[in-house]
C-alpha cells in the first residue's frame, strides 16, 4: 500500500463547477498538509499549507484535514478554466521527507 | 517570497556528454534543498536531499556517482548529470526549505533532452 493515494483523474468539470479533490493515507505520524498545483512543463507551486486537522481557506480555494479518517480535502470554488493543471497533494510529519500523491489532473471546460 | 530558480529551463545535449543544472533560493536562505525527477504524467521522484556544506542524501536507486549534487552555499545547489544517456531525459526539479523545512518551494524545472 502507498503512503499516499490520489486518483489519477482525469477530471473535467464546467467551468463554474466545485471541485472536489482529495487524498487518503495510512502514515498517522503525518501532520503537515499541503497541496500543490502544477501547470504542464512548470514546476509544482505551493497553493495551500495546513497543520493537523481543521479547515483553511484561501480565496477560492479551501483544504480540508480530516486525521481521525487520514483523509484530506482541496475545494475548488467557482472553477476557472486557469484553473486547469495537475494537483498534487504532500503530507510529511517532523522527522519524515515530503510524501507527494501522484497528482490528479483536472480540466476546467468554458 | 520564497522564490526558486533553476538554469537553465532546458537543455538538448549529446549522449556521453555532461550536463549541470542550477537551483537558487532567491530570497531566503535554504537550509535544504532537494532533487527529483518527473517523467510524463508521473509524479515527483525524489532523487537525493542535500543541506548546506554536507554531502547529499541519495534516494534508492539512484547513482551518486551519476547524478553529482554540491551545495555549497545556502542559496545555490547544482545537480550534475554525469555521462548522460538518453534513458536520463526527463524533467528535473530542484525544491527549497528552510526553517523547519515541514514545506518546500519548487523551481521552475529543467527539461533535458539527451539525443
Amino acid at each position: 500500500q502507498k503512503e499516499v493515494e490520489q486518483d489519477p483523474g482525469p477530471l473535467s468539470v464546467p467551468e463554474g463547477a466545485i471541485v472536489s479533490l482529495n487524498c487518503t493515507y495510512s502514515n498517522s505520524a503525518f501532520q503537515y498538509f499541503m497541496w500543490y498545483r502544477q501547470y504542464s512543463r512548470k514546476g509544482p507551486e505551493l497553493l495551500m499549507y495546513t497543520y493537523s486537522s481543521g479547515n483553511k481557506e484561501d480565496g477560492r480555494f479551501t483544504a480540508q484535514v480530516d486525521k481521525s479518517s487520514k483523509y484530506i480535502s482541496l475545494f475548488i470554488r467557482d472553477s476557472q478554466p486557469s484553473d486547469s493543471a495537475t494537483y498534487l497533494c504532500a503530507m510529511s510529519s517532523s522527522a519524515s521527507k515530503i510524501i507527494f500523491g501522484s497528482g490528479t489532473r483536472l480540466s476546467i471546460r468554458p | 517570497g520564497a522564490v526558486v530558480s533553476q538554469h537553465p529551463s532546458w537543455v538538448i545535449c549529446k549522449s556521453g556528454t555532461s550536463v549541470k543544472i542550477e537551483c537558487r533560493s532567491l530570497d531566503f536562505q535554504a537550509t535544504t534543498m532537494f532533487w527529483y525527477r518527473q517523467f510524463p504524467k508521473q509524479s515527483l521522484m525524489l532523487m537525493a536531499t542535500s543541506n548546506e556544506g554536507s554531502k547529499a542524501t541519495y534516494e534508492q536507486g539512484v547513482e551518486k556517482d551519476k547524478f553529482l549534487i554540491n551545495h555549497a552555499s545556502l542559496t545555490l545547489s547544482t545537480l550534475t548529470v554525469t555521462s548522460a544517456h538518453p534513458e536520463d531525459s526527463s524533467f528535473y526539479i530542484c525544491s527549497a526549505s528552510f526553517g523547519g523545512g515541514e514545506t518546500q518551494y519548487f523551481g521552475p524545472g529543467t527539461r533535458l533532452l539527451v539525443l
